[in-house]
């Protein structure tokens, strides 16, 4: 089935460097998509979301890019910090951010070197 | 404002039993979802539920069920637990339906 998923398990950076995380998705319908950021034992933190009407959003340091011509998404962390490393997941939904079900990419685990 | 909590947050059956896992979502959200993380599936769609019916069901056996309570509280329950049902099962919850959601930390389940 079609599906979420992330080009590298594992993404080494360092520490103050711009960190970008990938994902491809498959699904040409999808509308919302999200990025969550997990910590070691706890649960999927909201990070940031875009709708497939805009191509750019930008937060707090992190930015999401969206292309749609080619499903492609990525997150863009800025000046990364210990703090940023985690397993960092894409998701995917039709129709907003709920009704459906997420469906989840794999997830990159972001390291950040000293 | 608190977050989203699930009790127990940790949980040791043996195959067999059944197990039920507790989820209260963020004052004011209404739509509380289900998800199944294990290291090899990943985060997998359980079930969602708004005003106390399931709204949609991702593709899991008739052994997983849930229910929604008035005050939006929401339970999810394990029958005949397998070996494969081990996992982190992760509570996520929204305003409504089609709107961000928030998880909460996770109940760790191990059926041994």
């Amino acid at each position: 089935g079609e599906s979420v998923g992330l080009h590298l398990p594992t993404l080494s950076v360092q520490e103050g460097d711009n960190s970008i995380i990938n994902c491809a998705y498959s699904n040409s319908a999808s509308d919302y998509f999200i990025w969550y950021k997990q910590e070691s034992g706890k649960g999927p933190q909201f990070i940031i979301d875009i709708r497939s009407n805009m191509d750019k959003r930008q937060g707090q340091r992190v930015t999401v890019l969206l292309n749609k011509t080619v499903k492609h998404l990525s997150l863009q962390i800025a000046a990364t910090q210990p703090g940023d490393s985690a397993v960092y997941f894409c998701a995917e939904n039709i129709g907003g951010g709920g009704a459906d079900g997420l469906t989840f990419g794999k997830g990159t685990h972001l390291i950040i070197q000293p | 404002k608190a977050g989203v909590t699930q009790t127990p947050r940790y949980l040791i059956k043996t195959r067999g039993q059944q197990v039920t896992l507790s989820c209260s979502p963020i004052s004011g959200h209404r739509s509380v979802s289900w998800y199944q993380q294990t290291p090899g599936q990943g985060l997998q769609f359980l079930f969602e539920y708004f005003s106390e019916t399931q709204r949609n069901k991702g593709n899991f056996p008739g052994r997983f069920s849930g229910r929604q309570f008035s005050n939006s509280r929401s339970e999810m329950n394990v029958s005949t637990l397998e070996l494969g049902d081990s996992a982190l099962y992760l509570c996520a919850t929204s305003y409504g339906l089609q709107e961000t959601q928030y998880f909460g930390p996770g109940t760790r389940l191990l059926v041994l």
